[in-house]
């Protein structure tokens, strides 16, 4: 099945400067790749995907790449801000319909 | 948008006890939901998958006697946790795939306490 791996597991950045957020994939069949943001006691939204045919998306300050050769994808969140503070969650989507998450990575901006 | 609601938001239950979990889809008819649960810092960790009329697929691991699944609508899954005991206190989520093959949307989780 698929398997996703995720990292760093934390990670703490300067307001205004950037994040990046890297994943890797197991199942070579994936081919949707979404990103999620859980703030506490909350479930996952939504923030950006990318499917398997396309390499980079960019929605304002957030951006997902795409390396379907090397199976990693990546979160890059620009011009940081308080509110992007959160545990991030990247995923894949493999032959079997299912969403598998990597483990998280915790986000902490310091003003 | 897709919208999913699930209910109730936190449950306390004595041990021994049997407790339900709602996922509705609000706006959209959902043909496959999804049971996670997460225990405290740690990833979203698939418990079954539900398809609209049929059996639930459990994932490896997974009790499918402890955790019920039924899937009678194409609005309304539902997850009841029997015979709890404090170890299966967690945070259950439920996800619907939208019409549209690439859209999951989650319900906004359920904490689940057993004392």
């Amino acid at each position: 099945g698929e398997n996703v791996e995720q990292h760093p597991s934390t990670l703490s950045v300067q307001e205004g400067d950037s994040a990046v957020i890297k994943c890797t994939y197991s199942d070579s069949a994936s081919n949707y790749f979404p990103w999620y943001k859980q703030e506490l006691g909350k479930g996952p939204q939504l923030i950006i995907d990318i499917r398997s045919n396309v390499g980079e998306k960019k929605d304002q300050r957030i951006a997902v790449t795409l390396n379907k050769t090397a199976k990693h994808f990546s979160l890059h969140i620009t011009e940081t801000q308080p509110e992007d503070s959160a545990v991030y969650f990247c995923a894949a989507k493999g032959s079997a319909s299912k969403i598998i998450f990597g483990s998280g990575t915790r986000l902490s901006i310091r003003p | 948008g897709a919208v999913v609601s699930q209910h109730p938001s936190r449950v306390i239950c004595k041990s021994g006890t049997s407790v339900k979990i709602e996922c509705r889809s609000l706006d959209f008819q959902a043909t496959t939901m999804f049971w996670y649960r997460q225990f405290p810092k740690q990833s979203l960790m698939l418990m079954a998958t539900s398809n609209e009329g049929s059996k639930a697929t459990y994932e490896q691991g997974v009790e499918k006697d402890k955790f019920l699944i039924n899937h009678a609508s194409l609005t309304l899954s539902t997850l009841t946790v029997t015979s709890a005991h404090p170890e299966d206190s967690s945070f259950y989520i439920c996800s619907a795939r939208t019409q549209d093959y690439y859209g999951y949307t989650f319900g906004s989780g359920t904490r689940l306490t057993v004392v």
